[in-house]
């Protein structure tokens, strides 16, 4: 059964700084795996979407990359900024295309 | 393009009474699901259609929620009754189909009181 968890649950760092989330799922037959922001009680952002055959993507300070093997993804935010505080999700689309999701980061960016 | 639209954003009902939420996926979109997501949870899929056919509703609680989705474009989900523990965000999403990324609507944020 795929299990996708998300490290750190929550994080605060200074505006200006560059940083990591990280998103492990368990089943590496995956087709996509698909980050997403989240402000309180909104819908959901769509940021980046890496097909099973790539590596990468990259919008604007955002980039996100994948290792199959491995069974990982990360969410690199360059140059932070306050308005960047919100919730991040990673999900990943199983070989039942089912969606599963992680508990996702709650980011904080102090000004 | 235009994303996805839903309807209303806000909801404050009694227990018992009747809700429901209206989703126009974007134009095109042949796969069309909705969530629910409770505070400090991930989303939860309650069901998807692919056009106007239900594809998966395994985790739709059948005694009270209902859904359709008419000419297989725009969808409304229900609930009769409602339940406290009903309370939630519910995310409508389309996408061209199953293997292609997830386009969420801003959600309506239902309190049950």
């Amino acid at each position: 059964k795929q299990e996708v968890t998300q490290i750190p649950a929550a994080l605060s760092v200074p505006e200006g700084e560059n940083l990591v989330l990280n998103c492990s799922f368990t089943d590496s037959a995956i087709y996509n795996l698909q980050w997403f922001r989240q402000d309180p009680g909104k819908g959901l952002t769509s940021l980046l979407l890496i097909q099973s055959s790539q590596r990468e993507q990259t919008s604007g300070r955002l980039n996100a990359s994948l290792d199959k093997s491995s069974g990982r993804s990360t969410l690199y935010i360059a140059a932070s900024q306050p308005g960047d505080s919100a919730t991040y999700l990673c999900a990943v689309l199983d070989s039942n295309y089912q969606l599963i999701w992680g508990a996702g980061t709650k980011l904080i960016i102090k000004p | 393009e235009a994303g996805v639209a839903q309807s209303p954003r806000y909801k404050i009902i009694e227990k018992r009474q009747s809700v429901a939420f209206w989703c126009n996926p974007i134009s095109g979109h042949a796969t069309l699901y909705w969530y629910q997501q409770i505070l400090g949870q991930g989303p939860k899929l309650l069901i998807q259609f692919q056009n106007n056919g239900v594809v998966d509703d395994s985790q739709l609680p059948k005694d009270r929620f209902s859904a359709e989705r008419l000419k297989g474009v725009d969808s409304t989900l229900k609930i009769q009754p409602a339940k406290l523990e009903d309370s939630a965000v519910y995310l409508c999403a389309s996408n061209p189909g199953s293997n292609y990324g997830y386009t969420f609507g801003s959600g309506t944020r239902l309190t049950v009181v």
